[in-house]
């Protein structure tokens, strides 16, 4: 299996523009989750999915962000527009209930 | 709603040192605990986790933690760390139905060769 696949590792946009962050979860995972990690706060959940549903999305910082799961192997993390504040890694894991976690290698999101 | 604290933000050793980075959580139910590691530049990976029985659990590198319910701890530990060993190290925790995972803050571990 070949983990849980993020695209792209790093993304440089400017300040205003869209950016969306990608995730292949593993196959037969039913959970999904984003999560952003910075110095200053680090590892936050911003959202999680089971069976490509939305769960909990109370971590979402506000409306700029907003994340879906159109299929069991694809989900997206959208920020827009994009500020400065928004750099950061961002990673997605995957889980089948109850067992541990899987962690993707991150996004590293810069904002200028 | 659940919490996690680790002692210790830094902690600097010499190769063949013992460690023990601290953890306790906060939830009044049952939990699951973890430990992952996060190497320079990288994601974070599975070390242990305890979910039931024996709470003494054995994980990759040498690593083992105890599970103590009274104290609500997690504690990580490897007898003898090896310079490899430097990194980040989370603890973490969810309820019994295992999907929120609330990390601590981490632990970051240098060690000296």
């Amino acid at each position: 299996d070949a983990g849980v696949i993020q695209s792209p590792r790093h993304e440089v946009t400017e300040m205003g523009q869209e950016v969306t962050l990608r995730c292949k979860p593993i196959s037969g995972h039913d959970y999904l989750f984003w999560y952003r990690q910075t110095m200053m706060r680090g590892l936050e959940l911003l959202i999680y999915f089971n069976n490509n549903v939305p769960i909990d999305d109370s971590g979402m910082p506000e409306d700029r962000f907003s994340a879906k799961m159109p299929n069991a192997s694809f989900s997206t993390l959208k920020i827009q527009p994009s500020e400065p504040r928004d750099s950061a890694v961002y990673f997605c894991a995957s889980q089948m209930g109850g067992s541990g976690y899987t962690f993707g290698s991150g996004t590293r999101l810069t904002v200028v | 709603a659940q919490s996690v604290s680790q002692h210790n933000h830094h902690v600097i050793l010499s190769e063949a040192a013992s460690l023990e980075l601290g953890c306790n959580y906060s939830y009044g139910g049952t939990v699951n605990l973890f430990w992952y590691v996060q190497y320079p530049g990288q994601h974070l990976q599975l070390l242990l986790k305890y979910f039931s029985g024996d709470p003494l659990v054995k994980g990759i590198k040498g690593f083992e933690a105890e599970f103590i319910k009274s104290k609500f701890s997690f504690n990580l530990r490897k007898p003898s760390v090896q310079w490899s060993d430097t990194a980040e190290y989370f603890c973490a925790v969810t309820g019994e139905y295992g999907n929120k995972l609330v990390f601590g803050a981490g632990t970051i571990l240098r060690v000296k060769s």
